[in-house]
């Protein structure tokens, strides 16, 4: 059974850090891995969407990187912003018949502070 | 365009009343997706339909949950004879096709609080 596992499980920041937020999954046949955000009482937003056969993806100033064969990925975020303050997912979608199910982490809830 | 849409945003439901959950799927999107999300967790699967078929729904936890989407649009997560263990926001979410390549955007979530 996959199991994402994600760290920190809390970060506290200073406004203008760069900083990562990390993913781990044990089963490294994934089809594609994707980044959420998630604010409090609201629902998920997708940030990024990194296909199996892809390494990384940018949008902004976030770069999300994928190491399929040692089953990690990691979010940077570059400058953070008090905005970015939110509870960021990652999830991976299995291979085989079940590839549209997603397996999520528990999350980070990351804090910019001004 | 519209995104994923999810009524009622929020329900409180006594132990032992049937609730009905309603999702919105971005139109012409053909795969819809249920998860619960347990506070402090990340979302749990539940279903998956393409169109109006009910492909898998291996994540759903009894049956007493049954989902529905009868025209290939609208979906109903239904709860019968509630507990206090279903209390957890769940989401719906739409791709515009089936498989894995195509995102999943979610709607806003219903949070369920069972008494």
């Amino acid at each position: 059974k996959q199991e994402v596992t994600q760290i920190p499980a809390a970060l506290s920041v200073p406004e203008g850090e760069n900083l990562v937020l990390n993913c781990s999954f044990t089963d490294s046949a994934i089809y594609n891995l994707q980044w959420f955000r998630q604010d409090p009482g609201k629902g998920l937003t997708s940030l990024l969407l990194i296909q199996s056969s892809q390494r990384e993806q940018t949008s902004g100033r976030l770069n999300a990187s994928l190491d399929k064969s040692s089953g990690r990925s990691t979010l940077y975020i570059a400058a953070s912003q008090p905005g970015d303050s939110a509870t960021y997912l990652c999830a991976v979608s299995g291979s085989g018949g079940s590839n549209y199910k997603l397996t999520f982490g528990k999350g980070t809830l990351l804090t910019v502070n001004p | 365009g519209a995104g994923v849409s999810q009524s009622p945003r929020y329900k409180v439901a006594k132990r032992g009343q049937d609730v009905a959950l309603r999702c919105d799927p971005i139109s012409g999107h053909v795969s819809l997706f249920w998860y619960q999300q347990a506070l402090g967790q990340g979302p749990e699967f539940l279903t998956y339909f393409q169109n109006e078929a009910q492909l898998d729904k291996s994540g759903l936890p009894s049956d007493r949950f049954f989902a529905e989407r009868p025209e290939g649009s609208v979906s109903t997560l239904k709860i019968q004879r509630t507990q206090q263990e279903d209390s957890a926001v769940y989401l719906c979410a739409s791709s515009l096709q089936q498989g894995a390549i195509n995102e999943q955007f979610f709607g806003p979530g219903t949070r369920l609080t069972v008494l």
